[in-house]
């Protein structure tokens, strides 16, 4: 099992400019989560999703969307990035209400 | 609102010194409680988990957490450090019987010195 994957590992944006950050787990866990990173104020969630055709909001949605249209993807969408979305992002997933197995990051900076 | 704190920020150990990194949760009902490690550059990997029964659980490379209802709290512990060990570690929450709705820490950057 690859476990969750994420890509890109890196990228810089411009202010405006759109782009998709990409999940994946081949778990077949009906859970997946995307928290962004900041220093000193540790994970935040932004939505999530229960299980394909499920999403919901997490604590800091705005600016944010996904969807669910398979188990084991759970892509994130940055509408029009800014530079207070500049953060490292990590995806997780799991199983019924078992601890989040997280993946290894996606570090975006927005100029 | 559901919150988890862990008070200390920034802790530095001589190797073998022992640790104990405080975590305090404020939830309404029953909740399950997770200790997480990030080694630099890397993503977060869990060391221990507490759902049910003995309030003190072990985890993997020597840690150990007790769970304490009556304080709401959830302190990792280590007996003797190791210079690998030099992480972040974040504590998070979520109430029982949810899945995705982990909330966390703002994490305890630990440095163990040689």
């Amino acid at each position: 099992n690859a476990g969750v994957t994420q890509t890109p590992k890196f990228q810089v944006l411009k202010t405006g400019q759109s782009m998709t950050l990409q999940c994946a787990q081949d778990m077949n866990h009906e859970y997946m989560s995307w928290y962004r990173q900041d220093p000193g104020m540790g994970l935040r969630l932004i939505h999530y999703s229960v299980g394909a055709g499920i999403t919901d909001q997490g604590e800091v949605p705005n600016g944010y969307n996904v969807s669910r249209s398979t188990t084991e993807d759970f892509p994130l969408r940055l509408l029009s990035a800014a530079p207070s979305q500049t953060s490292v992002y990590f995806c997780a997933s799991s199983k019924g209400y078992n601890e989040q197995f997280f993946g290894p990051g996606t570090r975006l900076t927005v100029l | 609102a559901q919150s988890v704190s862990q008070h200390n920020h920034h802790v530095i150990l001589s190797e073998a010194a022992s640790l104990e990194l405080g975590c305090n949760y404020s939830y309404g009902g029953t909740v399950n409680l997770f200790w997480y490690v990030q080694y630099p550059g890397q993503h977060l990997q869990l060391l221990l988990k507490y759902f049910s029964g003995d309030p003190l659980v072990k985890g993997i490379k020597g840690f150990e957490a007790e769970f304490i209802k009556s304080k709401f709290s959830f302190n990792l512990r280590k007996p003797s450090v190791q210079w690998s060990d030099t992480a972040e570690y974040f504590c998070a929450a979520k109430n029982t019987g949810t899945a995705s709705k982990l909330t966390f820490g703002t994490g305890t950057r630990l440095q163990v010195t040689l």
